[in-house]
């Protein structure tokens, strides 16, 4: 238990669909990630927010829509994925942005796009 | 850009120990790196920031030369709850600060501990 929960744990979803995911941190940081974790790929960031203003935007394809409505939830919002999106989403918060802080990670949500 | 790890993986027998390698191309900042379980999320275990220093709790300990632009980390005398997939996390650098939190991650090294 990190104190970073996600929901759904799994989630299967058709190309035409909207579902959206979420994460919310009981630690009191003021800094959320998303990342995707693909099979035989490395940890990619796709957004970071800083006391609830997006700081990173990583080239992340416009079909994935980040929201951080306060510093304690982040959604991800997801509309017309492709099979290749399937992957786990991970999200991540730290006390602050800079180099020292560690990052806590949720348990992931399983995403499968059929 | 992304760092490169060695070895991608290693199988070991309980108290014998490991070396995993993470490398760059460019300047680091800070080497992060976390352990991941089958199934789980990644857990942290330590950052080294530039400055060569190294770090360490119980029997993990790592190295971070950044000259080299690398980190090292050891496991000595692993035991079987070691066993997961190792990442290192950079932080690119140059000669002030960097203070972005975007980490980028190798694509990870799976250690077996068997008993």
């Amino acid at each position: 238990e990190t104190g970073v929960t996600q929901t759904p744990r799994h989630l299967v979803m058709g190309m035409t669909n909207k579902k959206s995911l979420k994460c919310e941190q009981h630690l009191g940081h003021n800094a959320m990630y998303w990342y995707k974790q693909s099979a035989k790929k490395p940890l990619e960031l796709m957004f970071v927010y800083s006391l609830e203003e997006r700081v990173e935007n990583n080239s992340v394809p416009s079909r994935f829509s980040p929201e951080c409505p306060n510093s304690s939830h982040l959604f991800l919002h997801l509309h017309t994925l492709q099979p290749e999106d399937s992957a786990l989403y991970l999200c991540a918060s730290s006390q602050g942005t800079v180099s020292y802080n560690e990052q806590f990670f949720g348990p992931g949500t399983r995403l499968t796009v059929l | 850009q992304q760092p490169v790890q060695s070895p991608q993986a290693v199988i070991l027998r309980e108290g014998e120990d490991a070396v995993i390698n993470c490398s760059s191309s460019k300047a680091l900042y800070s080497v992060h790196w976390y352990r991941q379980k089958h199934g789980e999320a990644p857990v942290f275990l330590m950052i080294l920031l530039k400055g060569g220093e190294q770090k360490g709790h119980d029997k993990i300990s790592a190295s971070f030369n950044e000259k080299k632009q690398q980190s090292s980390l050891y496991l000595t005398a692993s035991q079987l709850s070691y066993s997961g997939t190792y990442f290192c996390g950079t932080e690119m650098g140059f000669h002030g600060s960097s203070n972005t939190g975007k980490l980028i991650f190798g694509q990870g090294t799976t250690l077996q501990v068997k008993p």
